[in-house]
């Protein structure tokens, strides 16, 4: 696609139950980033892939909180036995990658997710 | 700590009245200082890379500077559609881009 893709948009969930949101990068670029987003705060860092690897999982806040990219390409977020304050908006951005020029970042629009 | 303070968290403007928003930020090696734009509903989409003290970028009617500590984002006579949230980000070494809050805008017609 020409963007940054994430689904659901949506996603109202019960505490305790796990949810996974998924992220399709635009086509050819490297990087796949994480984010979350409270309401009027800035996206807050989640973790970063480079092709399939992984390379910086420093804020995922604990062990429920799970991301891979298989096959350097889509990812998946997964939160097992959410909690109310897992409730966010979590962004998916993707970027060409290299060096400090390819930063730029391209985002999603974002999953909502509600923890009743 | 790597730390980046947007200044005012919100901003209510007439059309055609020019104003500038502040970004402080404490990095400890900057690769690059960002200015992004984000409508309600949507993520953030990109404006601006900064590199270095006294660069400067413009873009219709935005433009962006940046000294040591702090980037200005400056609107000349800005119009309703320049109502968003701007967000200033830095790139610290290693794969992080650190955010600051946003700025709140509101341009009335």
């Amino acid at each position: 696609g020409a963007g940054v893709s994430q689904s659901p948009r949506y996603k109202v969930t019960k505490r305790g139950q796990d949810v996974a949101l998924r992220c399709d990068p635009i086509s050819g670029h490297v990087s796949l980033y994480w984010y979350r987003q409270a309401l009027g705060q800035g996206p807050e860092f989640l973790t970063y892939f480079n092709y399939e690897a992984q390379q910086d999982k420093s804020g995922l806040p604990n062990d429920r909180f799970s991301a891979e990219r298989p096959e350097g390409s889509i990812s998946t977020l997964t939160i097992q036995r959410t909690q109310q304050e897992d409730s966010a908006v979590y962004l998916c951005a993707s970027s060409v990658g290299g060096g400090t020029g390819r930063r730029k970042l391209f985002f999603g629009s974002g999953t909502q997710l509600s923890v009743l | 700590e790597d730390q980046v303070t947007q200044s005012p968290e919100a901003l209510r403007l007439q059309e055609g009245e020019s104003s500038s928003l502040n970004c402080s930020y404490t990095v400890s090696g900057l690769r690059g200082l960002f200015w992004y734009r984000q409508d309600p509903g949507k993520g953030p989409e990109f404006l601006f890379t900064l590199y270095s003290a006294g660069e400067e970028k413009e873009k219709e009617r935005l433009k962006a500077t940046l000294t040591k500590k702090e980037s200005f984002l400056h609107i000349t006579a800005p119009k309703p559609e320049d109502s968003a949230t701007y967000l200033c980000a830095v790139q610290a070494p290693g794969f992080k881009t650190i955010f600051g809050a946003g700025t709140r805008l509101f341009v009335k017609a």
